[in-house]
């Protein structure tokens, strides 16, 4: 069975500067998605990014950027130049028969 | 292009009674999920369809949870009896089978049980 694991509760940042939030997974899938989704204080659940397992190019999204390492089996979130509007919980995610998601990383971004 | 669409946004009742909760997903996409969110348990899987068939029921709690999916545009999440322990942001979630589950939420239903 997979298994997703955010190890960071809680981050802070201050605004303009670069944060990275951990998570690690385990599949016994050849081919999967791996997806950040990201819940402000609305609780809307908003997408961010997503990678692919079979693409070696690390996928990128505006200021938002992964750094997948496959044989680590480690998908962290990169955020430059945080903004007081990415102050949110931020979920890590990975596709087998369904979605199955970490416990997630509460981020809060400073002036 | 309409996300998904759920209803009603807050709900308070009262114990014992039957809470509905409704969801219409993006037009074109075939699966569909039911997730619970409590500060507690975090975000949990219930149920989810494909092809409106029910897959996997097995985060539904109790047999007081029901889901039904009559077709592709509408599911209904039914709470019968309402418990305290049931107050939660429940959310309905679709998306295409072939995008490996890439997930679109609605808003959630805040449900208050008192």
């Amino acid at each position: 069975a997979q298994t997703v694991t955010q190890s960071q509760p809680e981050m802070s940042v201050q605004e303009a500067e670069t944060v990275t939030l951990s998570c690690t997974y385990d599949t016994s899938e050849s081919n999967y998605y791996l997806f950040w989704y990201k819940q402000p204080p609305s609780r809307q659940m908003i997408l961010v990014i997503r990678q692919e397992a079979y693409k070696q190019q690390n996928a990128t999204e505006n200021r938002f950027s992964v750094n997948f390492q496959k044989a680590a089996k480690s998908f962290s979130l990169k955020i430059s130049d945080s903004q007081l509007g990415d102050t949110a919980m931020y979920f890590c995610a990975g596709s087998q028969g369904n979605l199955i998601f970490g416990k997630g990383t509460k981020l809060s971004v400073k002036p | 292009d309409a996300g998904v669409i759920q209803s009603p946004r807050h709900e308070v009742t009262e114990m014992g009674q039957e809470v509905t909760l409704r969801c219409k997903p993006i037009s074109g996409h075939n699966s569909l999920f039911w997730y619970r969110q409590t500060m507690m348990r975090g975000l949990e899987l219930l149920i989810y369809f494909n092809n409106n068939v029910p897959i996997d029921d097995s985060g539904m709690p109790e047999d007081r949870f029901s889901a039904k999916m009559p077709n592709a545009s509408f599911s209904t999440l039914k709470i019968q009896p309402s418990e305290p322990r049931d107050s939660a942001v429940y959310f309905c979630a679709s998306s295409l089978l072939t995008s490996f589950y890439e997930q679109y939420f609605g808003p959630g239903t805040r449900l208050t049980v008192t």
